[in-house]
């Protein structure tokens, strides 16, 4: 069965910081990747995703992850945190070919950020 | 605008009283899901739906039932309501071809 852990519950970093949010997952061939954010009472938010090809993908907001296939890590990363990145971030994986309905979430990283 | 929208946004009831929580989505897309949402334990999904009539399980579907009688709505319905039921809930639509999932603003269930 496949399996996504983010090691960090909770992250605090200083604005203008950088940022990296790490994610592992388990599963038995290369799966579709994504990251998601959710700020305070709101729904999720597509970031990023990787399905193949360049293992450094760029999303919305500056952020961009790395995927390394011999870790089994996609890791989230940011250069400059910015005040309004505070939010929750999951990793999430699926299926190749069927990622969109049968997602399985990590538990997610707490971001805060101090002034 | 494209959108996923559920109602109601709150809902509080008591054990047993038959509930529906809507969904619908305006994007024509293929996928819908539902997930609940516990604190500590991140997103799991309930059910999904590849397309009209066809509906399978997802990790958590005990409790629940959905429909999927026309494209653009996916309801989730709890026949029976327990505590354990007491969650957030998001709603998820995505297309065949991009597989980026688009979520609704999410239902706050209690029961009490």
């Amino acid at each position: 069965a496949q399996s996504v852990t983010q090691p960090d519950i909770h992250i605090t970093v200083s604005e203008g910081a950088s940022l990296e949010l790490r994610c592992n997952y388990s599963y038995g061939a290369t799966p579709y990747l994504f990251w998601y954010v959710q700020s305070p009472g709101q729904g999720l938010q597509l970031l990023l995703k990787y399905f193949s090809g360049d293992t450094l993908v760029q999303g919305i907001k500056g952020f961009e992850a790395e995927f390394k296939r011999s870790q089994s890590s996609f890791n989230l990363r940011k250069p400059s945190v910015h005040w309004s990145d505070a939010a929750e971030y999951f990793c999430a994986v699926g299926p190749p070919g069927a990622g969109s309905y049968q997602l399985t979430f990590g538990k997610g990283t707490k971001l805060s950020v101090i002034p | 605008e494209a959108q996923v929208t559920q109602n109601p946004r709150y809902l509080i009831t008591v054990t047993g009283k038959k509930l529906t929580v809507t969904c619908s989505q305006n994007m024509n897309h293929e996928y819908m899901s539902w997930y609940r949402q516990d604190p500590g334990l991140g997103l799991r999904q309930i059910y999904y739906s590849m397309n009209v009539e066809v509906t399978d399980k997802g990790d958590v579907p005990e409790g629940y039932k959905v429909s999927r009688k026309e494209k653009r709505n996916f309801p989730l319905i709890l026949e029976s309501p327990s505590p354990n039921q007491t969650s957030l809930y998001f709603c998820a639509s995505a297309s065949g071809t991009t597989y980026e999932q688009y979520f609704g603003p999410g239902t706050r269930l209690t029961v009490t």
